[in-house]
Formats: structure tokens, sequence, C-alpha cells
């Protein structure tokens, strides 16, 4: 069983449907959760950055975590054809210094207009 | 502010060959990390830099190698290359020791042929 859990997809809406996008993991240690978006050929962008549990909101993207699930989630509202890319959901125990991110698989989405 | 930028873009060598990619992270960032991003591994952890120092190292071969200079930059070398090395390579700087936001570069494509 790998550490992180991504459904990869592909996952196809219609313009200002709700996306909901999820991971789930195995390591109780995670501590720290990040959402990346990543356009083909591109790096991944970071989106939204959690510590522990509980909800985020910026703008139309709102982060969940529930670590009693071992489980996170992200959701976009009025999702755009912009919104069309990878998203990649990575985490990092709260005992590691650095940046050793590990990362899903990466959830695939298609807004069509 | 300029983000994360790495050179080469792209990048065709020939297996047994070596290789050299740069990193110049965002200015005021001390950390940088490397990740190698295939489609059927997705995005792996290879190593991290701090201060001129290595901190954390994925599971990865010795072949795969890095440094970072006293100005943040890094650069991380291949060597006798395999058809199995072709991938994204992506650079990620943070802010400092403790830091768990990472922000990618575009990455640099590697052809092995």
């Amino acid at each position: 069983q790998k550490e992180v859990e991504q459904d990869p997809g592909p996952l196809s809406v219609p313009e200002g449907a709700i996306v909901s996008l999820n991971c789930t993991y195995s390591n109780s240690a995670f501590q720290y959760f990040m959402w990346y978006r990543q356009y083909s050929r591109k790096g991944p962008e970071l989106l939204m950055y959690t510590y522990s549990s509980g909800n985020k909101e910026d703008g139309r993207f709102t982060a969940q975590v529930d670590k009693s699930s071992k489980y996170i989630s992200l959701f976009i509202r009025d999702s755009q054809p912009s919104d069309s890319a990878t998203y990649l959901c990575a985490m990092i125990p709260a005992n590691q210094a650095g940046t050793a991110l590990i990362f899903g698989k990466g959830t695939t989405l298609s807004v069509s207009s | 502010k300029a983000g994360v930028t790495q050179t080469p873009r792209y990048l065709i060598k020939t297996r047994g060959q070596q290789v050299t990619l740069s990193c110049s992270p965002i200015s005021g960032h001390r950390s940088v990390s490397w990740y190698q991003q295939t489609p059927g591994q997705g995005l792996q952890f290879l190593f991290e830099y701090f201060s001129e120092t290595q901190r954390n190292k994925g599971n990865f071969p010795g072949r795969f190698s890095g440094r970072q200079f006293s100005n943040s930059r890094s650069e991380m070398n291949v060597s006798t290359l395999e058809l199995g090395d072709s991938a994204l390579y992506l650079c990620a700087s943070s802010l400092g020791a403790a830091t768990t936001e990472a922000f990618f570069g575009q990455g640099t494509r590697l052809t092995v042929v």
C-alpha cells in the first residue's frame, strides 16, 4: 500500500460545477498537507497549505483535512475551464525537517465550457 | 519577485553519459529540494539541501547526486545515465530550515536515448 493514494481520474465536469478531489494516506505522522496544481509541461503550483486538521478557504478553493479518517479533500467551487489541470496532494510528517514531500500521483481534471 | 529557475528546460542525452541540472531558488530562500516526476511513479523525492548541507535523501541510487552553493543555487548530477532516468526533474525552494511550503520551478525534461 502506498503512503498516499489519489484517484488518477480523469475527472470531467461542466463549467460551474463543484469539484471534489481527495486523497487518503496511511502514515498518521503526517501533519502538513498541501495541494498543488500542475498544468501540462509546467511545474506544480502551490494552491493550498494546511497544518493538522480543519478547513482552509481561499477564493473558490477549500481544503479539508480529517486526520481521524486519514483523508484530505480539495473543493473547487464554480469551476472554470482554466482549472483544467492535474491536482496533486502532498504531505509531510511533523518530525521531518525540510521539505521531503510525499505526493499522491495526481488527479487529472477537465472542465468543459 | 522571480520564481524558481531551472536550466536547461530540455535535454537529450545518450545512455551512459552524465548530466548536470541547475536550479536557482527564489531570492531569500535557503532550502532546495529535487524531485523526479515520471508517469509511472509520479513525483518522487531525490534530496534536499539547506545551507550547503544535504539534510534528506530519497531512495535513489548513488548515481544521483547534488550540491548547493553558498548563494543557495543548487545542481544535481546523474552519472551513467539509463533509459529509465528519462523524466521531468523538478526543483523546489523553501524559505528556511523548518518551512514546509515548497515552490517549484518549471522543471528540466531529460530524455535518455
